[in-house]
């Protein structure tokens, strides 16, 4: 099975633009969550989405949003960015509650 | 409240040394999933294992094993004999099976010389 893949793999951007990433799940996988790495937070949980729903969401502001496909793939969105939003964006997958799989992740900076 | 406590930050040892990482957790849920993941220099978070709450066993696979013990809430890594190639942060996971997230912990640098 091919793993979880992520577009772009890396992303520059300044300030106020808004980027949209994605994510393509192993394949019959229905879960997506979108985590943010930063050298100061760690790994922070962003979102979850299991069949088009949204199930969980972390505390990060309302310019983080989300979305998932029927077929599983999802995107995530991040309007007005700022300077600490520069962070490596890891996608995962999983059947539902079981292991999750990471993408190898989207490096995004902003300027 | 769920948290995941990795207090080593970096660890650096010679090859051929066996290397323990330290993983202590706290949830109120009492059925659990805890995990293991290896993050190299390229970013991508590798699955290295994942243990249920209800499973106490300890497990090895080659080098690695994993102690698992609920009274002290502990999930630890061992790393027997390491080599170069396991350089990395490794990451402690804890997903509760009703909150459909994973805390991830702070993760240890382990640096391995040749």
């Amino acid at each position: 099975k091919a793993g979880v893949t992520q577009t772009p793999r890396y992303l520059i951007k300044t300030r106020g633009q808004q980027v949209t990433l994605s994510c393509s799940p192993i394949s019959g996988h229905r879960s997506v969550s979108w985590y943010q790495q930063t050298p100061g937070q760690g790994l922070q949980f962003l979102f979850e989405y299991f069949s088009e729903t949204q199930r969980n969401k972390g505390n990060f502001p309302g310019r983080f949003s989300g979305r998932q496909f029927s077929n599983s793939r999802s995107e995530m969105n991040v309007s007005t960015l700022e300077l600490g939003d520069s962070a490596l964006y890891l996608c995962a997958s999983s059947s539902n509650l079981d292991t999750q799989y990471f993408g190898p992740g989207t490096r995004l900076t902003v300027l | 409240a769920q948290k995941v406590t990795q207090a080593q930050t970096e660890i650096s040892v010679v090859e051929k040394e066996d290397v323990t990482l330290d993983c202590v957790y706290e949830t109120r849920d009492t059925t659990y999933y805890l995990f293991w993941y290896k993050q190299p220099p390229s970013g991508e978070l590798v699955f290295l294992i994942r243990r249920n709450s209800f499973d106490e066993q300890n497990e090895i696979s080659g080098r690695y094993s994993w102690n698992f013990q609920k009274s002290t809430s502990s999930f630890n890594f061992t790393i027997t004999a390491s080599q170069v190639v396991d350089s990395a942060v490794y990451f402690c996971a804890l997903r509760n099976t009703g909150g459909f997230k994973t805390i991830f912990g702070a993760g240890t640098r382990l640096f391995v010389k040749a």
